[in-house]
């Protein structure tokens, strides 16, 4: 079952402009993971943050953490056309073993030049 | 180069074939994960390995098996009895330890004729 649901599924910007991506899940977790999938390629690691920490900034991202609402942001500030992707949430729950994952179902970001 | 690969890109394969997907990995990592991807869904886990010998059921393991003979190889074998298998697959390694982002191959697209 998916654990993360990403909001929006789908968000058109302008090269310049944010990017807020919003994702739900349903478990207490240990962390919560963003990854980013250029077409027809794998997933690329962008940011973890543990769960109990609530923001953490890399270069242009910024990603909080509410564990009280299960929820988290990822925020792309000035975007640019290269950041056209789908970017995915990912959380590891507290009760699975090792680091295993749940994939939510992604949002697909367009940044128009 | 550290890495991982998968091997071939594009795959097709004819009804009531069993096939099988390379994941070859150097870097040193314990773990190790096949993923499915659906158009425009998110990653669904197939079948996962944190340890040499040892592999585990993901959330959707019906029709396909593995094996992890070798700390580097964790091949996923998709067989006739996968009612769907066109799909794109994805396999991953992480270290092992908790709480650690994953490295994704650049995966490979199965077409069923």
């Amino acid at each position: 079952s998916q654990q993360g649901e990403e909001d929006p599924q789908a968000l058109s910007i302008q090269e310049g402009e944010n990017a807020t991506m919003n994702c739900s899940y349903k478990t207490s977790i240990n962390n919560l993971q963003w990854y980013r999938q250029n077409s027809g390629r794998g997933l690329v690691h962008l940011i973890l943050i543990r769960s109990n920490e609530r923001e953490k900034h890399s270069g242009r991202l910024r990603v909080t953490l509410d564990t009280s609402k299960k929820s988290s942001s990822l925020l792309i500030t000035a975007s640019r056309a290269a950041d056209t992707a789908s970017y995915f949430c990912a959380t590891d729950a507290e009760e699975t073993s090792g680091s295993r994952l749940t994939f939510g179902e992604g949002t697909q970001l367009t940044v128009n030049p | 180069d550290g890495g991982i690969t998968q091997s071939p890109k594009y795959l097709f394969r004819k009804e009531g074939q069993n096939v099988t997907l390379s994941c070859e990995q150097n870097l040193n990592h314990d773990a190790m994960y096949w993923y499915r991807q659906d158009p425009g869904q998110g990653l669904r886990l197939i079948y996962y390995s944190q340890i040499v010998n040892d592999f585990q059921k993901g959330d959707i393991a019906e029709g396909y098996s593995v094996s992890r003979e070798k700390k580097e190889s964790f091949p996923l074998t998709v067989t006739s009895a996968q009612k769907n298998p066109t799909a794109f697959y994805l396999c991953a390694s992480s270290t092992g330890l908790y709480h650690n982002e994953q490295f994704f191959g650049p995966g490979t697209r199965l077409t069923v004729l």
